[in-house]
């Protein structure tokens, strides 16, 4: 079965700073790869996807992640954090079942900024 | 457009009570899904659908009822409420395009908790 881990849970770094968001996954195939961002009282926002290719992959809002099949890790980042970043952020690896795809979520990681 | 629409946004139940979260889209997606976010879990799939008229279980199906009678909509239901069913309720809904890939579009949820 498919999984996904975020180590950290709680992540606090200043505005202007660099940032790297760790994920690892465990998918028995090629992985179908997800960070999504919530914001407090709204749903999921696709940040980016990979699904081949180019194993550095650019996202909305300046972010990117990087696919290490090695490493079996999709860690995102941001080279400059804005306070507006300031959200729960969820990696997630895709399962295809039947024709629909079985989305499996980390548990998240919380981003604070400091000003 | 719309998008992925939740309704309601809050509601309070009584142990034992009964009640249907609705979820619309206005995209014309075929795959439907709903799932919970509980702290420190991330989300987990509850029911999915690949079509109008289909409905198959996820990870955490129990005590939970869906139907999706017409394309747009997918209801949630739950028969006899349990605190244990108090939580975040999303729905998504994605797509299959041209290169097979499928991201998953976000409703703003539904916050439910059971006395």
């Amino acid at each position: 079965a498919q999984s996904v881990t975020q180590p950290d849970i709680h992540i606090t770094v200043s505005e202007g700073a660099s940032l790297e968001l760790r994920c690892n996954y465990s998918y028995g195939a090629t992985p179908y790869l997800f960070w999504y961002v919530q914001s407090p009282g709204q749903g999921l926002q696709l940040l980016l996807k990979y699904f081949s290719g180019d194993t550095l992959v650019q996202g909305i809002k300046g972010f990117e992640a990087e696919f290490k099949r090695s490493q079996s890790s999709f860690n995102l980042r941001k080279p400059s954090v804005h306070w507006s970043d300031a959200a729960e952020y969820f990696c997630a690896v895709e399962g295809v079942t039947g024709g629909g795809n079985k989305l499996t979520f980390g548990t998240g990681t919380q981003l604070k900024v400091e000003l | 457009n719309a998008g992925v629409t939740q309704t309601p946004k809050f509601r309070v139940l009584k142990t034992g009570q009964s009640m249907t979260l609705l979820c619309a889209q206005d995209m014309n997606h075929e795959y439907m899904y709903w799932y919970r976010q509980d702290p420190g879990m991330g989300l987990r799939l509850i029911h999915y659908s690949v079509g109008e008229g289909t409905t198959a279980k996820g990870e955490v199906p129990d005590g939970y009822n869906v139907s999706r009678l017409k394309k747009q909509n997918f209801l949630l239901g739950l028969e006899s409420a349990a605190p244990s069913q108090t939580s975040v309720y999303f729905c998504a809904s994605s797509y299959r395009d041209r290169d097979g890939n499928q991201p998953q579009h976000f409703g703003d949820g539904t916050r439910l908790s059971i006395l």
